[in-house]
C-alpha cells in the first residue's frame, strides 16, 4: 500500500531563517505530488504541484519554491522566511484522477 | 472554472441522529468531486468520491453522499453521528485547468456532534 511521509512535524525558525520541508511517497510510482498550505481557519491554498522530476508548478506567487529531484519526494524551501509563511503544510499525491492523498503535515511557525 | 461551495461553516447534531454537511459545485463538463475529513493538527483523510454511476456513494466510516446533477449538489451524510465525527470536512472537485489532476476545495465545514 501506498504511504506519504512528511517531516518534521513541527518546526520554529526566526523570521529571515531557510526553510527545507521534505516529502516522501511509497509504494507508488510516478505520482503527482502536491503542495498546500492550510493558514489559521481552515482554507487549503494549493502552493506546487509537480507531475514529474524536474517539472514545478506554481499556483501562487510567494516566498517559497520547490524541487523535486526524485520520482517520489518533493521539497519545500524558502530562502528567507517571513511571519506571514506561518501555517499547517501539507503534502499529498495522486496517482491519476481518482482523488489525492494526504501527508501528516508541518506546523511552521515563523517568529 | 471549477468551484465548490460549502454555505455552513458549522453543524451542530447531536450524537445518534443524522447528519448531513452541504456542498454544492459548479464545473464545466462531468464533475469528479471529494469529501475529505480533517481532524485538528493532522493531514486530510480521503472519505469518498463521486466520478460516474451510482448517485449514492458508500465511503469510510459509515459516510454516504448523495450526488444531484440537477441541484448541482453532493451532500455527506451519516444515519447515526459519533461524538468521534466532530472534525473539519472538506469537499472538493476536480480542476481541470492547467493539468495536474488538482483539486478545488471548498471553505470546509466544522462538524460538531454533542451528546
Amino acid at each position: 500500500s501506498q504511504t506519504i511521509h512528511q517531516w518534521p512535524a513541527t518546526l520554529v525558525q526566526p523570521v529571515g531563517s531557510p526553510l527545507s520541508l521534505e516529502c516522501t511517497v511509497e509504494g507508488t510510482s510516478n505520482p503527482n505530488l502536491y503542495w498546500y498550505r492550510q493558514a489559521a481557519g481552515r482554507g487549503l491554498q494549493l502552493l506546487f504541484y509537480s507531475v514529474g522530476i524536474g517539472q514545478i508548478s506554481s499556483e501562487v506567487p510567494q516566498n517559497l519554491s520547490a524541487s523535486r529531484p526524485q520520482d517520489r519526494q518533493f521539497i519545500l524551501s524558502s530562502k528567507k522566511l517571513l511571519l506571514s509563511d506561518s501555517g499547517f503544510y501539507l503534502c499529498a499525491w495522486s496517482a491519476g484522477a481518482l482523488g489525492q492523498y494526504f501527508g501528516p503535515g508541518t506546523r511552521l511557525t515563523v517568529t | 472554472a471549477q468551484s465548490v461551495a460549502q454555505p455552513e461553516d458549522q453543524v451542530n447534531v447531536a450524537e445518534g441522529n443524522p447528519l448531513t454537511v452541504k456542498c454544492t459545485y459548479s464545473v464545466s463538463g462531468n464533475p469528479y468531486l471529494f469529501w475529505y475529513v480533517q481532524y485538528p493538527n493532522r493531514g486530510l483523510q480521503f472519505l469518498l468520491k463521486y466520478i460516474t454511476g451510482d448517485n449514492l456513494v458508500k465511503g469510510s466510516y459509515g459516510f454516504e453522499a448523495e450526488f444531484n446533477k440537477s441541484q448541482t449538489s453532493f451532500h455527506l451524510k451519516k444515519p447515526s453521528a459519533l461524538v468521534s465525527d466532530s472534525a473539519l470536512y472538506f469537499c472538493a472537485v476536480r480542476d481541470l485547468t492547467g493539468g495536474g489532476n488538482k483539486l478545488t476545495f471548498g471553505t470546509g465545514t466544522q462538524l460538531k456532534v454533542e451528546l
